[in-house]
């Protein structure tokens, strides 16, 4: 088990453009998160998905922030017409749902936006 | 709503020295509640959870907490800290919508 993959790791981009960040759970892990952290704070909650259904959304997460989990798998995030409030360290996550697992929420290592 | 607190923004404790590390949390319900580990630049690597039973629970990396509910309170501690155990350290609690509610997190200087 790799644990949760995420890329890029970093990225610097021109205000008004659009990114997009990659994250691939850990196999079989049914719940994926997305979180957003800036310098000096602690995480916060933006969406989740189990499986492939977006089963909730931050009221963080404007109109121009999207989430997809097209096959239960592997998650985007992208967000278009980047400003400069948008750097941060944004972070995914999963858990399962099994039994014992305790729905412990494992992190990835995030990936650095930075908006210039 | 569930909220997570914790007072010190800054810790620093001389190599060898024992850590205690403190979190508040608001929750109606029995509360999941984290530690988690942040080195700079890096994801958070979970050190310990108490989901009910013992309310003292044992992490990884000698890290121990205890769950107080009459205090509300899920602090961490270790005997003897390590120069490696520097670190942005956060608390966190499981609130409704299976999401994370995480406190501000602490910084933990280590000096020799």
């Amino acid at each position: 088990d790799t644990g949760v993959s995420q890329n890029p790791r970093h990225k610097i981009t021109k205000r008004g453009q659009n990114v997009t960040f990659r994250c691939d759970p850990i196999s079989e892990h049914n719940r994926l998160y997305w979180y957003r952290q800036t310098l000096g704070q602690g995480p916060e909650f933006l969406t989740y998905f189990q499986n492939e259904a977006q089963l909730e959304k931050s009221r963080l997460l404007s109109d121009r922030f999207s989430a997809e989990r097209p096959k239960g798998s592997f998650s985007t995030l992208e967000i278009q017409r980047t400003e400069q409030g948008d750097s941060a360290m944004y972070l995914c996550a999963s858990s399962s749902l099994q039994a014992g697992s305790g729905n412990t929420i494992y992190f990835g290592e995030g990936s650095w936006l930075t908006v210039v | 709503a569930q909220s997570v607190t914790q007072p010190d923004i800054h810790i620093t404790v001389s190599e060898g020295a024992s850590l205690e590390l403190r979190c508040n949390y608001s929750y109606g319900a029995t509360p999941y509640l984290f530690w988690y580990v942040q080195s700079p630049g890096q994801g958070l690597q979970l050190l310990l959870k108490y989901f009910s039973g013992d309310t003292l629970v044992q992490g990884i990396k000698g890290f121990e907490a205890e769950f107080k509910r009459s205090q509300s309170s899920f602090n961490l501690r270790k005997p003897s800290v390590h120069w490696s155990d520097a670190a942005e350290y956060f608390c966190a609690v499981k609130g409704i919508g299976n999401k994370l509610v995480f406190g501000a997190g602490t910084i933990l200087r280590v000096k020799s």
